[in-house]
């Protein structure tokens, strides 16, 4: 079963700093490039970053550029982001989540939510 | 980061067909391969379509996608209440090398 468990989650102030954790089983997670995606509260989805398979190729949003750092263990079967800097706007729940528009085979997380607020 | 237009929503009756649209510029639905997922309220999204018109194996045969230039369609036919929900296209933008999403439908069903 596939299984993509994100972590790190919770409150912090603005201007402050958290990682996020993706738990990845279930699927060959060395071979797959993958992407955080956000939600804020009653909004849509709009995509953070993206990492390839071998870390080698990296994008950002512009939203979070110079913020945010996506990184990743293969041995580990993980996926993280580094978030710094925070702004209230970046308050949303943050899926880990194998996707891509060209292809198929999509895996989601349940999401952890970040809330920056005082 | 400009994203794709979706309707913000859109209201059919119980069996019958909707469609909805997407549209974007050359730079992402017209030439780069279109992608629609479904989410349920409180649930992660789920894909129903990617690189225009192909469907994951699972997803029923009454959800169908279509692209004509800069805009993408995706058809429903033959309406359950099941399929309420919101619907995102998304692409990728290759001027903004980033993913682009759709602000998002909400489909009701009568």
């Amino acid at each position: 079963e596939v299984q993509l468990v994100e972590s790190g989650g919770g409150l912090v102030q603005p201007g402050g700093s958290l990682r996020l954790s993706c738990a990845a089983s279930g699927f060959t997670f060395s071979t797959s490039s993958m992407n955080w995606v956000r939600q804020a509260p009653g909004k849509g989805l709009e995509w953070v970053s993206y990492i390839s398979s071998s870390s080698r190729t990296i994008y950002y949003a512009d939203s979070v550029k110079g913020r945010f750092t996506i990184s990743r263990d293969n041995a580990k079967n993980s996926l993280y982001l580094q978030m710094s800097s925070l702004r209230a706007e970046d308050t949303a729940v943050y899926y880990c989540a194998r996707y891509f528009p060209t292809t198929d085979g999509d895996y989601w997380g349940q999401g952890t939510l970040v809330t920056v607020s005082s | 980061q400009a994203g794709l237009t979706q309707p913000p929503s859109v209201s059919k009756g119980l069996r019958q067909t909707a469609t909805l649209t997407c549209t974007g510029n050359s730079n992402n639905v017209g030439n780069q391969g279109v992608a629609w997922l479904q989410q349920h309220q409180g649930h992660p999204p789920k894909l129903l379509s990617y690189r225009n018109n192909n469907r994951p194996s699972g997803i029923s045969e009454r959800f169908s996608a279509s692209r004509s230039g800069n805009t993408a369609s995706l058809t429903i036919t033959g309406l359950q209440p099941e399929d309420e929900a919101d619907y995102y296209c998304s692409a990728w933008d290759s001027s903004l090398s980033a993913v682009v999403f759709g602000g998002g439908t909400k489909l009701t069903v009568l």
